[in-house]
């Protein structure tokens, strides 16, 4: 069975550093897009970014870019988001997902946590 | 961004019969391949989001058949034939076919 599982989250001051992570198991990860897609707390669901199978492409969406890197480690199975310079609104649940394509995310993890506060 | 709008924000249901939620998106989801690249996604409370429909109406495996999805370019809808207890929860709307992908505001369904 698919199983997809964050880590990684916590609290963390305005300005500060966080890097998520995401292991993989049950399916061929290298063999498929990977997403990061974050809930704020009691409102919807917000695409952060994501990367094709062999981490050549990546896409942000313009409110992380520059200061969020998304990478994977096929070796390991493992998606992660290298998170920089982090600000109030980027408090959130962060799900990393699976993707088939064309967004379509069909596989999510339970989530992790990332509050940003002084 | 292509904005996905909702309607209603909240459904109140009663058991055994059918709901229905509408999806409309500021640009056409239309592939020049043909398809039209529209899921739905349930949340449950406390869970993560569920894939229910992708590609407008394919059904994910697992997912009972009372639930449907229909549509053309901009407009969309996710019926339940009959509501049961299990299917309360916020229902989203996503589309994939421009970049970013863009989620609706979703739909709270309750049970009454």
């Amino acid at each position: 069975e698919v199983q997809l599982v964050e880590s990684g989250g916590g609290l963390v001051q305005p300005g500060g550093t966080l890097r998520l992570s995401c292991a993989a198991s049950g399916f061929t990860f290298r063999s498929y897009w990977m997403s990061w897609v974050r809930q704020a707390p009691g409102t919807g669901l917000e695409w952060v970014a994501n990367i094709n199978p062999d981490g050549s492409e990546k896409y942000s969406v313009p409110s992380v870019r520059g200061r969020f890197t998304i990478s994977r480690d096929n070796a390991k199975d493992s998606l992660y988001l290298q998170m920089n310079s982090l600000r109030a609104e980027d408090t959130a649940v962060y799900f990393c997902a699976r993707d088939p394509g064309f967004g379509a995310v069909d596989w999510w993890g339970r989530g992790t946590l990332v509050t940003v506060s002084s | 961004d292509v904005v996905m709008t909702q309607s209603p924000l909240s459904l109140p249901v009663t058991l055994g019969q059918p709901a229905s939620i509408s999806c409309r998106s500021s640009q056409s989801l239309v592939h020049s391949n043909g398809n039209i690249y529209l899921a739905w996604f349930q949340q449950r409370p406390g869970q993560s989001p569920r894939r229910l429909i992708y590609k407008l109406s394919d059904r994910d495996s697992g997912v009972p058949d009372r639930f449907s999805g229909s549509g053309s370019g901009t407009d969309f809808t996710l019926k339940i034939s009959r509501v049961e207890a299990e299917d309360a929860g916020i229902y989203y709307c996503m589309q994939g076919i421009h970049w970013p992908p863009t989620f609706g505001q979703g739909t709270k369904v309750e049970i009454k």
